[in-house]
């Protein structure tokens, strides 16, 4: 079957660095993204991976390694707007988008 | 960048009636359409996918009969919920997808369906 693993919660400090692991097994594998979702929101898209590496947009970066079936999202100098879920989501072999249950990611001060 | 819309953002109504939530592609011909459903504190459950011109693909285990899902053009997409019932109350989410394949999906910012 397909999977999607990622941690349920985590908890990070203001100004911090934080990583979001994803590791996955699907049948085939066209891409991996990234969303935000605040809560009562929908999600927003954040990164997008093909190709094995980091991908760096501004604060955040994402990592896939396709050999591994795994994948981070590494949010840096926190800011208490980061508060939200992280969702995992990897396209498989017929372009539908398989999805993890998302990290709730806490800010603290 | 590519918009969605959504339209209602939020509806209540009473058990037994139809409600009908639209989705459209506001910059970009959306040839296909996806339905999702978010209870609480839960990942996102795909639905159905539709296809402009086409019939609807509903996922294993959501009824097709109730949630009705009609794609007319490239740019619209229809979902509508038949005789809801309490347990239908939900987050109800379109997302859309150009003409390739391979783009990722935008997303609507979402309907809140309550069914008293």
């Amino acid at each position: 079957g397909q999977n999607i693993d990622q941690p349920t919660e985590m908890t990070a400090t203001e100004g911090a660095i934080v990583q979001i692991n994803c590791t996955y097994q699907t049948s085939g594998f066209n891409g991996l993204f990234w969303y935000q979702q605040h809560a009562g929101e929908a999600p927003t898209f954040l990164s997008y991976n093909v190709l094995d590496g980091l991908e760096e947009k501004g604060r955040f970066s994402s990592f896939l390694s396709r050999s591994k079936g795994y994948s981070y999202l590494l949010l840096k100098e926190l800011q208490m707007k980061d508060s939200a879920s992280y969702l995992c989501a990897v396209m498989d072999s017929n372009y539908q988008l398989i999805w993890g249950a998302g990290t709730k990611l806490i800010i603290k001060p | 960048g590519a918009v969605v819309s959504q339209h209602p953002s939020r509806v209540i109504c009473k058990s037994g009636t139809s409600v009908k939530i639209e989705c459209r592609s506001l910059d970009f011909q959306a040839t296909t359409m996806f339905w999702y459903r978010q209870f609480p504190k839960q990942s996102l459950m795909l639905m159905a996918t539709s296809n402009e011109g086409s019939k609807a693909t509903y996922e294993q285990g959501v009824e097709k009969d109730k949630f009705l899902i009609n794609h007319a053009s490239l740019t619209l997409s229809t979902l509508t919920v038949t005789s809801a019932h309490p347990e239908d109350s939900s987050f109800y989410i379109c997302s859309a997808r150009g003409t390739s394949d391979q783009g990722e999906q935008f997303f609507g910012p979402g309907t809140r369906l309550t069914v008293l």
